[in-house]
């Protein structure tokens, strides 16, 4: 297995536009997280879905961020409207039960 | 809600020397999981090392092992004989038994001098 694909590696947009970022998790892993990381705020989980449904999302900021799992090989986690505060970078992470979670190599996302 | 605490922002260790990494989190659950991951600037997240609560063994890879103290809830990491290439990002992270609430520490920045 490639490990979790995420895409794009970086992406820069201006403010007010749509930011869409996008996960393959782990073959065969059940838990799919998405986790932001800011020097000032550390790793932050914003949201983790168990067999392709949300299971918690009380890490999302705010309304502009939402996520969706339509499949269990594709996951998005979109921005709309983007903001300069929004500038991290994210991270999308699978597991199996139990198990560590196997990160992807991070979306580095600047608002400008 | 679990949370982890890692009471270090920075440390610094002399190259071959030991440096213990400290963490220390909060659960009523008597069976969950802990790790410690590594991120160089690479940025990629790294898993160093895992503990089962129920295991009283304190877990050791190569040079990486474990202080593990359930009632004192304490999951501390010490690196012997230290790289150059242990600098980085620590993170002590926690997972419950479910498989569900997978939270991290702040992290712990290591340098390791020549």
């Amino acid at each position: 297995d490639a490990g979790v694909i995420q895409s794009p590696r970086h992406e820069v947009t201006e403010m007010g536009q749509e930011v869409t970022l996008r996960c393959k998790p782990i073959s065969g892993h059940d838990y799919l997280f998405w986790y932001r990381q800011t020097m000032m705020r550390g790793l932050e989980l914003l949201i983790y879905f168990n067999n392709n449904v949300p299971i918690d999302d009380s890490g999302m900021p705010e309304d502009r961020f939402s996520a969706k799992m339509p499949n269990a090989s594709f996951s998005t986690l979109k921005i709309q409207p983007s903001e300069p505060r929004d500038s991290a970078v994210y991270f999308c992470a699978s597991s199996g039960r139990n198990t560590e979670a196997f990160f992807g190599q991070g979306t580095r996302l600047t608002v400008v | 809600a679990q949370t982890v605490t890692q009471s270090q922002p920075e440390m610094s260790v002399q190259e071959a020397e030991t440096v213990t990494l400290s963490c220390t989190y909060d659960t009523s659950e008597s069976d969950y999981y802990l790790f410690w991951y590594k991120q160089p600037p690479s940025r990629q997240m790294i898993l160093v090392i895992r503990q089962e609560a129920y295991k009283q063994q304190n877990a050791t890879e190569n040079r990486f092992s474990v202080n593990f103290q359930k009632a004192a809830k304490s999951f501390s990491l010490k690196i012997s004989d230290s790289q150059l290439g242990d600098a980085a990002m620590y993170f002590c992270a926690y997972l419950d038994n479910y498989g569900q609430n997978f939270v991290f520490g702040p992290g712990t920045r290591l340098s390791v001098l020549p």
